[in-house]
């Protein structure tokens, strides 16, 4: 199974934009990058995922590197809110389907 | 419903105590997950259940533990004789479509265990 790689803690000022680093340089060819978020108390929310090509969507964008062996996710206009532990996970496919491992993700404290 | 719900929310028990813990998914998702999340670690993964198919118990740390999903659907996760490290919050996750790109997983609250 491919691994990740995070920081553990990172600071980001409010209206910034936040990015946040993953390695996974040991990631196969027909796995993808998922990244979810736990805000304290509740459970992980999906942001977004991504086989080769950048990715955009409300929340966030995710910016794959050409190689894959690291992304970037980025929150484009931090807001106090988004302060939570995000996690950036590869996923294991066993033919189609396989389960998702989480790391300990990188908490990003939002300052105002 | 419209979300992954899990029952109960919050469980206090006794060292030695049996436990039942339970998913109620989103209708009609056929994957479903049950995750561990200890004070302030991540999440650990148990057991994963995929349609008809043998569940991956790869992530279930003793023969304590154990899950089944009835009809595709609901999910139970039991623990025997619980102990103090099985206290924990205890998460399912579902999803839907099989696909390859498929993994948008929906959590629900999850399930506070307490062992005394």
């Amino acid at each position: 199974d491919a691994k990740t790689t995070q920081p553990p803690s990172m600071d980001c000022a409010e209206g910034r934009a936040a990015n946040l680093p993953c390695n996974h340089s040991t990631i196969s060819g027909n796995e993808y990058v998922y990244w979810y978020r736990q805000i304290h108390s509740q459970g992980p929310q999906y942001i977004i995922h991504g086989l080769k090509n950048n990715e955009t969507n409300e929340m966030a964008s995710l910016i794959i590197t050409e190689d894959r062996k690291s992304s970037t996710l980025i929150l484009p206009h931090a807001t106090l809110r988004d302060t939570a532990v995000y996690y950036c996970i590869v996923r294991v496919a066993r033919s189609n389907t396989g389960k998702l491992i989480f790391g300990q993700g990188t908490t990003l404290q939002v300052k105002p | 419903g419209a979300g992954v719900s899990q029952s109960p929310s919050n469980k206090v028990t006794e060292k030695g105590k049996d436990v039942e813990l339970r998913c109620d998914p989103i209708s009609g998702h056929t994957a479903l997950y049950w995750y561990r999340q200890s004070l302030g670690q991540g999440l650990e993964f148990l057991i994963y259940f995929q349609g008809n198919s043998a569940p991956d118990k790869s992530g279930l740390p003793s023969d304590r533990f154990s899950a089944e999903r009835t009809g595709g659907s609901v999910s139970t996760l039991t623990i025997q004789r619980t102990q103090q490290e099985d206290s924990a919050v205890y998460l399912c996750a579902t999803h839907g479509v099989q696909r390859e790109s498929a993994g948008e997983l929906f959590f629900g609250e999850g399930s506070r265990l307490t062992v005394l």
